[in-house]
């Protein structure tokens, strides 16, 4: 995984409840992103980070808010979650030497 | 705006035959990146092979490698020897290098890759 750890791995919330999905990096890297996978999509960018305390829209943002206070951790929020946000959730950084994202391990998330 | 398009929503092959996996994309970019990423049903997103836009040369990686062509804006994947482990959905990807949203990565819908014994 590169040291992208993501938690919690599994979630199950009920429509309206709010939740925060961590990402961690041990290393230094500044670009960070979140991204959902539904089937037959391929995955979708939610939001990003090009370094601490920035952050910018991705293709599919809506619903949700992201944090990036530490330069280790990304934080994705859904403020009063809907069936729509159903999905898996991936983050990733990239190693700009090289110009490859590495992924988390996913986090499944299920709206009742 | 870029696109990926993945052709082959499924296929198939025998395990130590070849297989080909199409991707298309659209860009007016000179430099980017593109990937070829797999992942199997632990869902774990695994890097399989990069090609750099500005290079002639297709990029291989042990059974893997591609066949880029850049003014059809075409990126293939071959896997020869196919393994039981290979098994898996493959995305295919593009990466600007300059500009705004550099470093995004847009991904194809997927290619679903069942090696048969």
């Amino acid at each position: 995984n590169a040291g992208v750890t993501q938690t919690p791995k599994f979630r199950v919330l009920k429509t309206g409840q709010s939740m925060t999905l961590l990402c961690a990096q041990d290393m230094n890297h500044e670009y960070m992103y979140w991204y959902r996978q539904d089937p037959g999509m391929g995955l979708r960018l939610i939001h990003y980070s090009v370094g601490e305390g920035t952050t910018a829209k991705g293709e599919v943002p809506d619903g949700y808010n992201v944090s990036r206070l530490k330069k280790q951790n990304f934080l994705l929020g859904l403020e009063s979650a809907a069936p729509s946000q159903t999905s898996v959730y991936f983050c990733a950084i990239l190693d700009l030497a090289k110009n490859i994202q590495y992924f988390g391990a996913g986090t499944r998330l299920s709206v009742l | 705006a870029q696109t990926v398009t993945q052709s082959q929503p499924e296929m198939s092959v025998q395990e130590a035959e070849t297989v080909t996996l199409s991707c298309t994309y659209d860009t007016s970019e000179n430099n980017y990146y593109l990937f070829w990423y797999k992942q199997p049903p632990s869902r774990q997103m695994i890097l399989v092979i990069r090609q750099e836009a500005y290079k002639q040369q297709n990029a291989t990686e042990n059974r893997f490698s591609v066949n880029f062509q850049k003014a059809a804006k075409s990126f293939s994947l071959k896997i020869s020897d196919s393994q039981l482990g290979d098994t898996a959905m493959y995305f295919c990807a593009f990466m600007k290098l300059y500009g705004g949203s550099q470093g995004n990565l847009i991904f194809g819908k997927g290619t679903k890759l069942s090696v048969k014994p």
